[in-house]
């Protein structure tokens, strides 16, 4: 399993849902990380678990909520967002080596309208 | 800080013809680099990556790229467009010891007939 499989492919949601975005890879790879896209942009960091454990948070705000519950699985926890973070939403993973980085793969992201 | 250039916002290309995505890098030590390919509402596709081993890197569908720590640069070229290739193109870099990528601004490929 070469892949990342991430859910749901769409998202619409007013401002006071609570709604999560999930992530899964079975490729053994120790890293994970959110990004966020906006059209015609390239993808923004938001967080990097290593071996589980949040490494960086890139400064985002609070509404966004990230979890790391195992090696597989992260989750994004989304709450009381406002329009404007409506945006494509990517999950990745790498192999985690220290010095010897490897590419990243990534999913095919979540779509977010935030209404 | 590690950041990366790539000149010019939109390509556009005959069918059959060259492509060159250009990238520049800025970093006082060479950075692993990388090329993505991302189609509309899809993920970004890893199509090569540098990490030392060659200065000239084969990747998936036709594309490759040259390191030239020279010129700081690390340029995207495949000999024959296809119309498949149509989609956004985006250089990034790891200066290594760290779980982040830089990204640069992308490239919008158009092949045209």
């Amino acid at each position: 399993d070469t892949e990342v499989t991430q859910t749901p492919k769409h998202l619409v949601m007013g401002m006071t849902n609570k709604k999560s975005l999930k992530c899964e890879q079975h490729m053994g790879h120790r890293a994970m990380y959110w990004y966020k896209q906006k059209a015609k942009k390239p993808p923004e960091l938001m967080f990097v678990y290593s071996y589980e454990k949040l490494s960086i948070n890139e400064s985002v705000p609070s509404r966004f909520s990230p979890e790391c519950p195992n090696s597989s699985l992260l989750n994004l926890h989304l709450h009381a967002l406002q329009p404007e973070d409506s945006a494509l939403y990517l999950c990745a993973s790498s192999q985690d080596r220290g010095n010897t980085p490897y590419g990243y793969t990534f999913g095919s992201g979540t779509r977010l309208t935030v209404v | 800080a590690q950041s990366v250039t790539q000149l010019g916002s939109h390509v556009s290309v005959s069918e059959g013809a060259l492509v060159l995505l250009r990238c520049n890098y800025s970093s006082s030590v060479p950075p692993y680099l990388f090329w993505y390919v991302q189609y509309p509402n899809q993920g970004l596709q890893l199509l090569l990556k540098y990490t030392s081993a060659a200065t000239l890197v084969k990747g998936i569908n036709g594309f490759e790229a040259e390191f030239k720590k020279s010129e700081t640069s690390f340029h995207l070229t495949k000999p024959s467009a296809h119309m498949s290739d149509a989609a956004e193109y985006f250089c990034a870099a790891n200066t290594g010891g760290g779980n982040k990528l830089t990204f640069g601004t992308g490239t919008q490929l158009k092949v045209e007939l």
